[in-house]
């Protein structure tokens, strides 16, 4: 059971090049999620979508964009890196259920932006 | 004010002691409670839940007060494979994100 599988695990950029961090889970699950996480601070909401066509912005989207055209996908797109973008970013997944809490991320992608 | 707050850490503790985490929360509307656990260089998961009546898992006691917007973690007896980052996690409304603190550091040693 593979769960929520990003793509790629380490990536470095120039400044101003584009990429799109990729991920796609096999639970059938409609919550979708993208964090960020800086050294010794908490996960930042970049762009999360709750199922097919539909996405919403977290706490942290500029420089940022994503679509959701299925179930199981969830694309980041960086547009324009900087050097204030290096981080690691988490992908995650979660069923309708609010009360179980509980998300299933992926392994993380770690981004340098140099 | 920062929306859900821990303490600093990093905690530095022996086997077998006792260790308890603090966490407290800005929107007193919040629904639901958890702890997450990060190892390093890995990904969170979710340890426990947090219910309004404490709930215990083995070696692991959660408590939340509503009326102070806290929430704790007790582990009891450490081992060293506790050593790892607690979050603590806060969803305010059904079909939003989770809100996480930056985590507690615990560090146990022989």
């Amino acid at each position: 059971n593979a769960g929520v599988t990003q793509t790629p695990k380490f990536r470095i950029l120039k400044i101003g090049q584009s990429m799109t961090l990729q991920c796609t889970q096999d639970m059938n699950h409609n919550y979708m999620y993208w964090y960020r996480q800086d050294p010794g601070m908490g996960l930042k909401l970049i762009y999360y979508s709750v199922g097919a066509g539909i996405t919403d912005k977290g706490e942290v989207p500029n420089g940022y964009n994503v679509s959701r055209s299925t179930t199981e996908d969830f694309p980041l797109r960086l547009e324009l890196a900087a050097p204030s973008q290096t981080s690691v970013y988490f992908c995650a997944s979660s069923t309708r259920d609010r009360n179980t809490g509980e998300l299933f991320f992926g392994e993380g992608s770690r981004l340098t932006v140099l | 004010r920062k929306e859900v707050e821990q303490d600093p850490g990093p905690f530095n503790v022996p086997e077998g002691a006792t260790v308890a985490f603090n966490c407290t929360y800005s929107n007193s509307a919040s629904q639901s409670f958890f702890w997450y656990r990060q190892d390093c260089r890995k990904e969170p998961k979710l340890l426990m839940s947090v219910y309004s009546s404490g709930n215990e898992d083995g070696r692991f006691t959660a408590q939340l007060n509503r009326a102070s917007q806290y929430i704790s973690l007790l582990i009891r007896d450490s081992k060293l494979s506790d050593s790892a980052t607690y979050l603590c996690v806060v969803n305010y409304q059904a079909g939003t994100a989770l809100i996480f603190g930056k985590g507690t550091t615990l560090s146990v040693s022989s």
